[in-house]
């Protein structure tokens, strides 16, 4: 069974860059689909950040303006987020997500880490 | 870049009532809608996957329906166990943006 683990430092300072890893287990990246982080700030909803396919083809969210940026380490079967130029509103508890191909009905994500808290804060 | 909105915000039901989510999409999605359960302090759940399939170990009281923009996801027989937020999402389209969510909570 995939199991996702979300790491990182839970205290980023403004205009730092917020970097996380999710470790997958069960599962082996290279066998394919999307990779993905969604994200919940404090009192808010869900937020789709981006995802990742396994060849690395990436896709943001626009409404991050250009400050994301996602890869993959195939070898040690992780994935990552960085997220430049941080201020407070990118506070928020931080999912890593497998995004995995249901036919006829696209890449819902079926298995979630069990997030990760990052607080922006000098 | 696909909108969601998701209606009502939040509802308040008594165990064994029926609820019904709505969700819209700006633009046709065919039937590539999911829908997930999230409750605090858990990592979010999938529900339902191509509008009307449910996922594996949900229970058969929750149902979904819709194709192109409206979606439909219905809770029959509601349980304590319920009481969480619901999201929509698009699944073969980019950015995936979530509907805003809609709160459950039991009376």
């Amino acid at each position: 069974q995939v199991q996702l683990q979300e790491s990182g430092p839970g205290l980023v300072k403004p205009s730092e860059t917020l970097s996380l890893t999710c470790t997958v287990s069960g599962f082996s990246i290279s066998s394919g689909y999307y990779w993905g982080w969604v994200r919940q700030p404090p009192g808010m909803g869900l937020e789709f950040i981006g995802s990742i396919y396994h060849l690395g083809n990436t896709y943001y969210s626009p409404s991050l303006g250009g400050r994301v940026t996602m890869s993959v380490d195939k070898s040690k079967n992780q994935f990552f987020l960085n997220l430049t130029s941080v201020t407070a509103a990118d506070t928020a508890v931080y999912y890593c997500v497998r995004e995995y191909y249901y036919a006829d009905s696209g890449y819902p994500s079926d298995s979630w880490g069990q997030g990760t808290r990052v607080t922006v804060s000098s | 870049d696909i909108q969601m909105t998701q209606s009502p915000s939040s509802v308040s039901a008594s165990v064994g009532d029926r609820v019904t989510i709505t969700c819209r999409a700006s633009q046709g999605i065919n039937s590539w809608l999911v829908w997930y359960q999230h409750k605090p302090g858990k990592a979010p759940k999938l529900l339902i996957y191509g509008a009307s399939k449910l996922q594996t170990g949900v229970p058969s009281r929750f149902t979904g329906s819709g194709f192109g923009r409206d979606f439909t996801l219905t809770i029959n027989s509601l349980q304590p166990e319920d009481s969480a937020t619901y999201y929509c999402q698009p699944a073969n389209t980019f950015p995936r943006t979530l509907g805003q969510g809609t709160k459950v909570d039991i009376k």
